[in-house]
């Protein structure tokens, strides 16, 4: 599977869009983009996923670009809650995902 | 909404010890997954199970765990003797199907090993 990069972490305020880069340059074509969270040591919470579309659900939207190499999570109106690692996961459909360090994101009142 | 279960919430237990911990996966998933995350550092990966057999099983998988589906409610993980380092959480998941399917994780057994 594919490896990604984050920034380790990143801080947001409250109320706020909360952009979050994904770099996958080695990424196949049969591939997907996965989005978890994990929030303290709950298990990681599932966010969003897409293949080459953008993808918006009640959570957040998924901005793949053209070539697949990068993406970014959009938390639209980013509360409190939302402070989390969030982690980027490229895999094919059913394989193991395998989790880097994620982005540590803060919210910020 | 559906979700996946897992029993118990913490397991304290002596070296040596065999523990299995539980996990209830959402009903019409088919394909079951276990992942460890040792505190402090990143998830990883054990096992995938489908249809009654392990798909692919990392190198932490040693003999000294194992996977079954006893029923057609439970998928258990269980380690036969365990040691220090075992200490951790872990997460089961589940997905529908494996073309596709997301993973859905439970809420982790936090595993104590003394």
């Amino acid at each position: 599977d594919a490896k990604t990069t984050q920034p380790p972490s990143m801080d947001c305020a409250e109320g706020r869009a909360a952009n979050l880069p994904c770099n996958h340059s080695t990424i196949s074509g049969n591939e997907y983009v996965y989005w978890y969270r994990q929030i303290h040591s709950q298990g990681p919470q599932y966010i969003i996923h897409g293949l080459k579309n953008n993808e918006t659900n009640e959570m957040a939207s998924l901005i793949i670009t053209e070539d697949r190499k990068s993406s970014t999570l959009i938390l639209p109106h980013a509360t409190l809650r939302d402070t989390a690692v969030y982690y980027c996961i490229v895999a094919a459909a059913g394989n193991k995902l395998t989790f880097g360090g994620g982005t540590r994101v803060l919210v910020k009142p | 909404e559906p979700e996946v279960t897992q029993t118990p919430s913490h397991q304290v237990t002596q070296m040596g010890q065999e523990v299995i911990l539980r996990c209830v996966p959402i009903s019409n998933h088919l394909y079951f997954y276990w992942y460890r995350q040792i505190l402090g550092q990143k998830v990883e990966f054990l096992v995938s199970f489908y249809n009654n057999e392990i798909s692919e099983k990392s190198e932490i998988f040693d003999d000294q765990f194992s996977v079954e589906r006893p029923d057609g409610s439970n998928f258990t993980l269980k380690i036969r003797s365990t040691k220090l380092e075992d200490s951790a959480m872990y997460f089961c998941a589940s997905s529908e199907s494996a073309t596709g399917g997301t993973q859905y994780f439970g809420p982790g057994t936090r595993l104590l090993v003394l």
